[in-house]
């Protein structure tokens, strides 16, 4: 089965700096999708970014890139320029064709003013 | 993109009841799921919401405690049933194409059973 992992509960950033958040991936598939996934207090799910498994290049969003180590079954995602309204929790996923999403524990981002 | 409508987006509800969530999506979309999440904590995906046939459920969730329906390719629904205070919980839909392609979730109800 599928698993993900984030290692960070939490993890703090002073406004305008950079974070990245950890997550690993075990899987036997070698064509698959991952994704990052904010939840601010609201509740409401947000797409971040998302990494096909097949393309070698890292996926990158305005302030949202990911290091994207398929051997390694890692998927970083990296905040520049952290501001206020990137505190959220972020979730991990990973999905493979028309499977469910599986998500990772999740890490609780902090913004420092 | 899709736009997901939860209802109702909170309820407190007597031990023992039944609560049915409606979600609505504003198209048509070939996946629909359900997920329930303790404040804080990840996203446990309770079933796929099938059209025109049985949900498939994930291990620990049952047709009689989680009945889902999806009469259609935009609408499903989930009940609650006999509730205890273990369910207390955020209940999500999300929906989307599948294939690897964004998933889009409701708002989430936040259940309180007492």
């Amino acid at each position: 089965a599928q698993t993900v992992t984030q290692s960070q509960p939490e993890m703090s950033v002073q406004e305008a700096e950079t974070v990245t958040l950890s997550c690993t991936y075990d899987t036997s598939e070698s064509d698959y999708y991952l994704f990052w996934y904010k939840q601010p207090p609201s509740r409401q799910m947000i797409l971040v970014i998302r990494q096909e498994a097949y393309k070698q290049q890292n996926a990158t969003e305005n302030r949202f890139s990911v290091n994207f180590q398929k051997a390694a079954k890692s998927f970083s995602l990296k905040i520049s320029d952290s501001q206020l309204g990137d505190a959220a929790m972020y979730f991990c996923a990973y999905s493979f064709g028309n499977e469910k999403l599986t998500f990772g524990t999740g890490t609780r981002l902090t913004i420092i003013p | 993109s899709a736009v997901i409508s939860q209802k109702p987006s909170r309820d407190i509800c007597q031990r023992g009841t039944s609560l049915t969530i409606q979600c609505q999506v504003d198209s048509q979309v070939t996946m629909m799921f359900w997920y329930r999440q303790q404040p804080g904590q990840s996203l446990t995906l309770i079933a796929t919401a099938n059209q025109g046939s049985e949900a498939t459920y994930e291990s620990g969730f049952v047709i009689d405690k989680f009945p889902i329906s999806r009469p259609n390719l935009t609408f499903s629904t989930l009940t609650v049933s006999n509730m205890s205070p273990e369910d207390s919980s955020i209940y999500l839909c999300s929906a989307g194409q599948g294939g690897g392609t964004e998933a889009f979730f409701g708002q989430g109800t936040r259940l309180t059973v007492v």
